[in-house]
C-alpha cells in the first residue's frame, strides 16, 4: 500500500487564483520531504526540499514567493502555487525520505497531483 | 552536462526479448543510485536499488560502474506488463543536502 498520499490527484482552477497541495506520510515519520515538477515527456524536476520545523530550500530559478512550501510535522508538508498562471500547469509530485532510512537515500513518493490552470 | 542522462528511446521489444537501459551521471561524489519505474501519468515507483557489486531481483539485475559513471538496467523475458518508462535517479548533494536527481527517463514498450 502507499506510503505516502498526495491530495488532490487532479485540479482545474482559473487563472489567479491559488492552489493548496497536501502531501502525508502513513505509518512513517518524514525526515526530509520533498517537491518536484514535471512537464510532459519532461524529467522530474526538483523544486524545494523541507525538513520538519524548519523553511524550505529552493532549487535554482523557482519562485519561494510562488511556491509557498509549509512543512509543519514529521507527516505533512503542503506546497501552494500563489497566483497560479497557464505555465504552471503541471504534475506536482511530493516525495518523503523516512527516518531510519536516510543514509539510503531512496524516496517514496505520493501519488502526484495534476494541476491545469485555464 | 546535465547530472544524470538516459537514452529517451523508445525502445520497442518483443515479448521475451532482453533489453539494457544505460545511464550516466556527473557527479562522481554520488553514493546511491536507484532505478525507478512511471507509468503514463503516475507517480514513480522505485524498482530497485543499484549497489556497487550488481543486483539483480527476479528477472531485473542493475549494475554501478563508478569509475565510468554509468548505470545499467536490465530486463530479461520481457513482458507486457513491462512497458512503462524507466528513471534513473542519483543521490546528489543539493541545496539543502541530497537529493535525488533524476534522469529523463526510458521509454519501454513491449508488445506482443
Amino acid at each position: 500500500g502507499a506510503v505516502v498520499s498526495q491530495h488532490p490527484s487532479w485540479v482545474i482552477c482559473k487563472s489567479g487564483t491559488s492552489v493548496k497541495i497536501e502531501c502525508r506520510s502513513l505509518d512513517f515519520q518524514a525526515t526530509t520531504m520533498f517537491w518536484y515538477r514535471q512537464f510532459p515527456k519532461q524529467s522530474l524536476m526538483l523544486m524545494a526540499t523541507s525538513n520538519e520545523g524548519s523553511k524550505a530550500t529552493y532549487e535554482q530559478g523557482v519562485e519561494k514567493d510562488k511556491f509557498l512550501i509549509n512543512h509543519a510535522s514529521l507527516t505533512l508538508s503542503t506546497l501552494t502555487v500563489t497566483s497560479a498562471h497557464p505555465e504552471d500547469s503541471s504534475f506536482y509530485i511530493c516525495s518523503a525520505r523516512f527516518r531510519g532510512r536516510e543514509s539510503h537515500g531512496e524516496l517514496f513518493f505520493g501519488e502526484g497531483s495534476r494541476l491545469t490552470v485555464l | 552536462r546535465k547530472e544524470v542522462e538516459q537514452d529517451p528511446g523508445p525502445f520497442n521489444v518483443p515479448e521475451g526479448a532482453t533489453v539494457a537501459f544505460n545511464c550516466t551521471y556527473s557527479n562522481s561524489a554520488s553514493q546511491s543510485f536507484f532505478w525507478y519505474r512511471q507509468d503514463c501519468r503516475k507517480e514513480p515507483k522505485l524498482l530497485m536499488s543499484v549497489y556497487s557489486s550488481g543486483n539483480e531481483d527476479g528477472r531485473f539485475t542493475a549494475q554501478l560502474n563508478r569509475a565510468s559513471q554509468y548505470i545499467s538496467l536490465l530486463i530479461r523475458d520481457s513482458k507486457l506488463s513491462d512497458s512503462a518508462t524507466y528513471l534513473c535517479a542519483v543521490n546528489a548533494i543539493h541545496q539543502a543536502g541530497t537529493a535525488l536527481i533524476f534522469g529523463k527517463g526510458t521509454t519501454l514498450s513491449v508488445s506482443s
